[in-house]
């Protein structure tokens, strides 16, 4: 079945510091990817997406490319802020079947002054 | 976008009671998806709600410990009955976006605590 893996968290960062979150894929066909975010006290958020190979997804200064070679979709951002801290999770739903998304673990991102 | 309310936004309960948590829409949606999220752990769905048929559980998760409800287009409930420490969780509510089905709008979650 479709699987979703995450790197461990916490990820702890500077203000300003460059962020990379890995996310790779298993999946039949051609998912369609997603970054959701929660923030404290919150439910989950669509961050990014993106639909086939090699699009990029972005949004917020985050971006993610859907590389189908290494069936990854990782998440980026050049330069975090304070409020940037939160939990971060991965997400695909798959081309022929539903569109219920499955989701990674989910990666708690902490960025410090 | 979908704007999504639940209620009660935390909950401390003893074991063996029973908490009803209650999930708005602002706009009529035709399926409502309930989620459990344990600490450290990914989202895992636990039913599918229509209105006017019985909602669609996933495996692991049966009618009698999760009754749903979905009386229209707008409103859901999800019970958790007979309630243990293993059931603390957060329980999400999340609805697919009108015109843009790859995608979900999520309530903010009930914080249950089961002691």
């Amino acid at each position: 079945g479709d699987s979703v893996t995450q790197m461990e968290g916490p990820v702890t960062l500077s203000e300003e510091a460059f962020l990379t979150i890995n996310c790779t894929y298993t999946a039949t066909g051609y998912p369609s990817l997603f970054w959701y975010v929660q923030y404290p006290g919150e439910g989950l958020q669509l961050l990014l997406k993106a639909t086939k190979a090699d699009d990029k997804g972005s949004n917020k200064g985050f971006e993610a490319t859907y590389r189908k070679e290494t069936t990854s979709f990782h998440l980026e951002k050049g330069s975090v802020q304070v409020s940037d801290s939160a939990v971060y999770f991965c997400a695909l739903t798959s081309s022929g079947g539903s569109y219920i998304p499955t989701f990674g673990r989910g990666t708690s991102l902490i960025v410090h002054p | 976008s979908a704007v999504i309310s639940q209620k009660p936004s935390r909950d401390i309960c003893q074991r063996g009671t029973s908490l009803t948590i209650q999930c708005q829409v602002d706009s009529q949606v035709t399926m409502m998806f309930w989620y459990r999220q344990q600490p450290g752990q990914s989202l895992t769905l636990i039913a599918t709600a229509n209105q006017g048929s019985e909602a669609t559980y996933e495996s692991g998760f049966v009618i009698d410990k999760f009754p749903i409800s979905r009386p229209n287009l707008t409103f859901s409930t999800l019970t958790v009955s007979n309630m243990s420490p293993e059931d603390s969780s957060i329980y999400l509510c999340s609805v697919e976006g009108e015109g843009r089905p790859n995608e979900q709008f999520f309530g903010p979650g009930t914080r249950l605590t089961v002691l």
